[in-house]
């Protein structure tokens, strides 16, 4: 089984609808992140937590907001979803006592009609 | 200017042959580096990490010159597997060292 796991894996939604993106990981670690890919930019920071009463805004926050349900779930909302939001998402997580190298989730393709 | 520069590429190698990308930072507080791989639509997993004395594994060889804020990786006797987008990744100072930095990637493309 994928020590992180994103749903969905696809969505496609309108314009001014609200959306939840949900990640959770079963590596034990404390410290998530939610990152968007776009073609040319690479990988952009949204948001971050390192427990589950720290959340951080990342490079990109603005129309986006975060939940950190527990240490195993971070979840990505879109309150009134835009075009320009078309994107590919990635949660990953890192453990603060060791290496900072960060694990990815499989990702979430979202497409804003 | 971006806080990490790479070429975008595509680098098309044939297969055995070496090849070398280039990454520079901006950012001279930055204190940690890896090299990331992420293959077509799917996510980024951890290549390597780059020490100051530079570091090889296997046919990847990392290389980090932090006067002139530039990182190195070089891959020989490159195999079809190779392909892929390498991400040159550097930690975000602003942020306490907890935070990452992605470049846009450099795309590989070994053909047979």
């Amino acid at each position: 089984d994928a020590d992180v796991t994103q749903t969905p894996r696809n969505r496609i939604t309108k314009t001014g609808k609200r959306i939840m993106l949900e990640c959770s990981q079963t590596k034990g670690h404390d410290r998530m992140y939610w990152y968007r890919q776009d073609p040319g930019l690479g990988l952009r920071l949204i948001y971050y937590s390192f427990d589950v009463k720290d959340i951080n805004k990342g490079e990109i926050s603005d129309g986006y907001s975060v939940s950190r349900q527990a240490q195993a779930k971070f979840s990505l909302s879109l309150e009134s979803a835009i075009p320009n939001q078309t994107a590919l998402y990635f949660c990953a997580t890192s453990d603060s006592t060791g290496s900072e190298t960060q694990y990815f989730g499989p990702g979430t393709r979202l497409l804003v009609l | 200017r971006k806080e990490v520069e790479q070429d975008p590429g595509p680098f098309n190698v044939p297969e055995g042959a070496t090849v070398a990308f280039n990454c520079t930072y901006s950012n001279s507080a930055s204190q940690s580096f890896f090299w990331y791989r992420q293959d077509c639509r799917k996510e980024p997993k951890l290549l390597m990490s780059v020490y100051s004395s530079g570091n090889e594994d296997g046919r990847f060889t990392a290389q980090l010159n932090r006067a002139s804020q530039y990182i190195s990786l070089l891959i020989r006797d490159s195999k079809l597997s190779d392909s892929a987008t390498y991400l040159c990744v550097v930690n975000d100072p602003s942020t306490g060292r907890r935070a990452l930095t992605f470049g846009s990637g450099t795309r590989l493309q070994v053909q047979p």
